[in-house]
């Protein structure tokens, strides 16, 4: 248990479906992001979360729709998603070091696993 | 166009030997480096890291050396276990104090053979 928690650990979905991934940690850390892992690709990020705010959007598409209630819980709501969305999503936390940098980058959740139907 | 590149996909190493990962990357802004590891079903953990005024950095069996001319870094593992066996990924970022986004590699498979 890395302290990043992230349910559910599969998930199946049509592609007319509504569904969301939640990810929570229990660091104290103030960031939080969104990453996609698709087979030999670079982990991709989508989103990114400093104190509540979404700082990043990487040209992710609308259908990939975040959520950060408060500097704990990161959701990712997903909906009308394509067969090509499927992949892993990793959820990862860091406590962002204004006068310098976190040296152990990112706290990563086992992630969840996503096929699109 | 890939910022941060792992050529080999996979690798195989005698247990005790030495293994030793590449990693390239392409923009000369990145100033801290770092690797992770991942378990099957598991998210990547941090393994060790690099700051672009060292180096070489090392922990326990762990080294990671870098070559800022060359715009290289490579990760060495000796001796090699079995339990090091899974993909590791390099993973670099630029100096944004504030908002730190880790740019990453495709990753390495190593398989450590008895």
């Amino acid at each position: 248990e890395t302290g990043v928690t992230q349910t559910p650990r599969h998930l199946v979905m049509g592609m007319t479906n509504k569904k969301s991934l939640k990810c929570e940690q229990h660091l104290g850390h103030n960031a939080m992001y969104w990453y996609k892992q698709s087979a030999k690709k670079p982990l991709e990020l989508m989103f990114v979360y400093n104190f509540k705010e979404q700082t990043e959007n990487n040209s992710v598409p609308s259908r990939f729709s975040p959520e950060c209630p408060n500097s704990s819980h990161l959701f990712l709501h997903l909906h009308t998603l394509q067969p090509e969305d499927s992949a892993l999503y990793l959820c990862a936390s860091s406590q962002e070091v204004f006068q310098g940098r976190s040296t152990r980058g990112y706290t990563f959740g086992s992630g969840t696993r996503l096929t699109v139907v | 166009d890939q910022q941060v590149k792992q050529n080999s996909p996979s690798l195989s190493v005698q247990e005790g030997r030495i293994s030793i990962l590449n990693c390239d990357y392409t923009n000369s802004m990145f100033d801290y480096f770092l690797w992770y590891k991942k378990y099957p079903a598991e998210g990547p953990t941090f393994l060790i890291s690099i700051s672009s005024i060292k180096d070489k950095n090392e922990d326990g069996r762990f080294t990671v050396f870098l070559n800022k001319s060359a715009k290289h870094l490579s990760l060495h593992i000796v001796p090699s276990q079995p339990g090091d066996s899974a993909v590791y990924f390099c993973a670099a970022s630029v100096p944004d104090f504030g908002n730190e986004k880790l740019t990453f590699g495709t990753g390495t498979r190593l398989t450590i053979i008895p």
